[in-house]
């Protein structure tokens, strides 16, 4: 009931396209659902977070979609650049807890 | 705004010794910390939690008597682990909860911890 299932594991993109990573829960009792972009060696860095009260959040490229029936969501980043290569994690929290709950991460390659 | 620090961002020790690893939220009070603890190409696994003013909660299979938590104040949790052996190597990140019980966990740069 805990955990955040998150795929794919690794993500290969050319610059410019549009990187897609999903999520999905299992605890309806969750009530925010962040995503973290981690470099080598750094922090989890907050990238973009959405509540369910909401289906989509857009920040400059980075848009959050959010189904709460199916109990999934996803991070979608346009027009994507070599820059934003890291390793993407999902994550949520909620109702009697207030730990995150992570996801596995994803390891995105924006391909110049 | 929201910021946390973490010092040292690397230690090499001796296996036997202890380490000290401090969190400071830097312009936000934070009455619960969190502490994880991350392998290569792995996801975070939170160790413990750590509240201003009292015991630190430790998740299951953590060794609270070997992962020491203080949260002595507002602003700083410390982690010390005791008696480091090789195996303890980790990169290790704190994460300060926002105040006015928001959901938002700021984190830490790090720390790698490296025991010979």
């Amino acid at each position: 009931q805990q955990q955040v299932k998150q795929s794919p594991q690794s993500l290969i993109v050319q610059k410019g396209g549009i990187s897609i990573i999903n999520c999905a829960y299992e605890n309806t009792a969750f009530d925010y659902f962040p995503w973290y972009q981690q470099f080598p060696g750094k922090g989890p860095a907050l990238l973009i977070a959405i509540r369910p009260d909401v289906s989509e959040k857009k920040e400059g490229r980075f848009t959050i979609s959010f189904n709460k029936s199916a109990k999934q969501f996803s991070l979608h980043i346009m027009d994507s650049q070599p820059g934003d290569s890291a390793t993407y994690f999902c994550a949520a929290t909620g109702g009697a807890t207030n730990k995150l709950i992570f996801g596995t991460g994803t390891l995105l390659a924006v391909q110049p | 705004g929201a910021v946390v620090s973490q010092h040292p961002s690397w230690v090499i020790c001796k296996s036997g010794t202890s380490v000290k690893i401090e969190c400071r939220s830097l312009d936000f009070q934070a009455t619960t910390m969190f502490w994880y603890r991350q392998f290569p190409k792995q996801s975070l696994m939170l160790m413990a939690t750590s509240n201003e003013g009292s015991k630190a909660t430790y998740e299951q299979g953590v060794e609270k008597d070997k992962f020491l938590i203080n949260h002595a104040s507002l602003t700083l949790s410390t982690l010390t682990v005791t008696s480091a052996h090789p195996e303890d190597s980790s990169f290790y990140i704190c994460s300060a909860r926002a105040p006015l019980g928001l959901n938002e966990q700021f984190f830490g740069p790090g720390t790698r911890l490296t025991v010979l």
